[in-house]
Formats: structure tokens, sequence, C-alpha cells
């Protein structure tokens, strides 16, 4: 059972543009919903993190919208530059026994020139 | 050092060799996680350990898969017997605070990439 399902698994943007990832969640539970950018070769890093309690956050050009109700959230990379291309991997976790880090399958992001 | 440190990073394996891939993490960190990741696909929980305790091994896909982390800082994943079904990157983490707090922050190191031939 896939605990964390993210949608597309690839996506290409041009430059200056919207990037949008989506990811929708199974367990009631998860009270914690990262996002980590992974470039080729290197480990994921922690991009930008949300708890069920706000339905938006925003930290520069990276914004995460979440919606309880539907268990979907999403990030958007607003003005996308092509140094965002890399992998990007939603990611969701709770407390007690729920508390590993879950990812989803990951979106691969290419930003044009 | 600064970061999460892993090494080899890179290692061929005959399948059947006995491999072990080894974790430095962030120094005064807690929490240590193995985490294997296959071509294309998200990272996967192996196990978890706070300080020298394994608390958690219940993503190790068989018991040819082992880890320690005797000294509570640097950890040994060990595959016994590889296979190749085994080819994957081992990504180690760690965290400053126990795991259970819902939220931390974990770094992770670039990987050990195997490949069993």
């Amino acid at each position: 059972q896939q605990q964390v399902k993210q949608s597309p698994q690839s996506l290409i943007v041009q430059k200056g543009g919207i990037s949008i990832i989506n990811c929708a969640y199974e367990n009631t539970a998860f009270d914690y919903f990262p996002w980590y950018q992974q470039f080729p070769g290197k480990g994921p890093a922690l991009l930008i993190a949300i708890r069920p309690d706000v339905s938006e956050k925003k930290e520069g050009r990276f914004t995460i919208s979440f919606n309880k109700s539907a268990k979907q959230f999403s990030l958007h990379i607003m003005d996308s530059q092509p140094g965002d291309s890399a992998t990007y991997f939603c990611a969701a976790s709770g407390p007690g026994r729920d508390d590993k880090i879950i990812f989803g399958k990951g979106t691969r992001l290419h930003i044009l020139p | 050092g600064a970061g999460v440190s892993q090494s080899p990073r890179y290692k061929v394996a005959k399948r059947g060799q006995d491999v072990a891939l080894r974790c430095d993490p962030i120094s005064g960190h807690v929490s240590l996680f193995w985490y294997q990741q296959a071509l294309g696909q998200g990272p996967e929980f192996l196990t978890y350990f706070q300080n020298e305790a394994q608390l958690d091994k219940s993503g190790l896909p068989s018991d040819r898969f082992f880890a320690e982390r005797p000294e509570g800082s640097v950890s040994t994943l060990k595959i016994q017997r590889t296979q190749q079904e085994d080819s994957a990157v081992y990504l180690c983490a760690s965290s400053l605070v126990p795991r259970g707090l819902s939220g931390n922050t974990i770094y992770f190191g670039e990987g050990s990439w195997l490949t069993v031939v």
C-alpha cells in the first residue's frame, strides 16, 4: 500500500513559469508534510515543510498548499529557474508508530532555459 | 564533520558477496536512519537507531540485512550474500533529537551506490 502518492512523475516548465507537484496521503495520523529536493548524486535535502493546522506556507519562491479534508498537498515553485531542475519528493510522517518519514516516488522537474 | 558522511560512495559487488556500508552522522545527533533508494524511486525506510539502540528495523527486507551502531555514533549497514535486487543507493540520515518528535529535520548523506553484478 503506497501511503504517499505523488504526481506527475516528470514535469517540464519554461523558465519563469510555475511548477506544481501534487501529493495525496492515506494515513490521517500524519501530521508533518515535508518536501525534499534531490540533485543527481546527492542525498535529499529538506526544502520546506508544513503541518496540517495551516493551509499554506510560503518560503521565498516555494509554497506548500495543504488541503486536510482532501488529504492532499502540493508544492508550487514560482518563477522557476534552471537551477531548480532536480527531483522533488513529498513525504509525510506522524506521531508514535507513524513517525518514520514516508516518501512519495518523486517528480523529476526540468526547467527549460 | 559538517554533514553526514558515507563510505564507500560506490561499491560493485559480485552476487553472493558480503558488503559493509559506513555512515558517520553529524556529531551529537541522537537519531540515525538508513534508507534504501532504488533507481527512480523515493527513499524507503530500513532501520532506525536512537544512540546505540536499534529501535526500529521494520524496513529491513530480509535477514541478510544487518545494521549496528555500537557506540552511538558511526553506523554500519551490512548486507550478506548480496543479490541483484539489492542494487540501490543506501542513504544514511541523522537528526539531533530522538524520533518520535514528529517534524524533526533529518539530514541525509550523499549515499552509497551499490551495484550487484
